[in-house]
């Protein structure tokens, strides 16, 4: 079956870290530039990172340069998230989400992680 | 960075009614825009990428136009399923942006 599954969300005080993933299965992940959206409760969808097949390039939103990184390993069929510094307005569902070709739009999405910062 | 805008916030229609969303880009993008269907506590949904085209699978009742730094989501009889959030996503800059969302409720 063709699909994304995220883990890692969870509780974390602010200033913490944390490290989400997003297991891919039933495609070839190093077909694919990845992407992150996160939603805060009851908000819309936020862009938050991109990378491209390779890992060669690496894009971000303003709010989260210098303390996510996106990374991937396509030889396990995985994507990641690592947050550092994080604050209360990082609480957010974590989406993955690949990119199906250039132009093409966001085409398989995970369940999402909830990441809950607060003390 | 380049913005998006969305028009409506919310609409409230009812099952049958012709739905247009629009979508406005600070600056031009065509045609890098795709739309996107949201129900409560899901994952969003692709409905049309590049403006105009149908992503595969979804209803002919949705479809999309537009250039340059306006564009339009249509759902031309609305359905029982079809009540969700509706976003707009450019992806011709990075950081890529989302509209702000419309919601479509039941009249």
């Amino acid at each position: 079956e063709v699909q994304l599954v995220e883990s890692g969300g969870g509780l974390v005080q602010p200033g913490g870290s944390l490290r989400l993933s997003c297991a891919a299965s039933g495609f070839t992940l190093s077909n694919h530039w990845m992407t992150w959206v996160r939603q805060a409760p009851g908000k819309g969808l936020e862009w938050v990172a991109n990378i491209k097949e390779d890992g060669s390039a690496k894009y971000y939103v303003d709010s989260v340069k210098g303390r996510f990184t996106i990374s991937r390993d396509n030889a396990k069929n995985s994507l990641y998230l690592q947050m550092n510094s994080l604050r209360a307005e990082d609480t957010a569902v974590y989406f993955c989400a690949r990119v199906a070709a250039a132009g093409r739009g966001l085409d398989l999405w995970g369940q999402g992680t909830l990441v809950t910062v607060s003390s | 960075d380049l913005q998006m805008t969305q028009s409506p916030s919310s609409v409230s229609a009812s099952v049958g009614d012709r739905v247009t969303i629009t979508c406005r880009a600070s600056q031009g993008i065509s045609p890098w825009l795709a739309w996107y269907q949201q129900k409560p506590g899901k994952a969003p949904n692709l409905l049309i990428y590049a403006a105009s085209n149908l992503q595969s699978g979804v209803p002919s009742r949705f479809s999309g136009s537009g250039s340059g730094t306006d564009f339009t989501l249509t759902i031309s009889s609305l359905q029982p399923e079809d009540f969700a959030s509706y976003y707009c996503l450019q992806t011709h800059t990075f950081p890529f942006t989302f509209g702000p969302g419309t919601r479509v409720d039941v009249k």
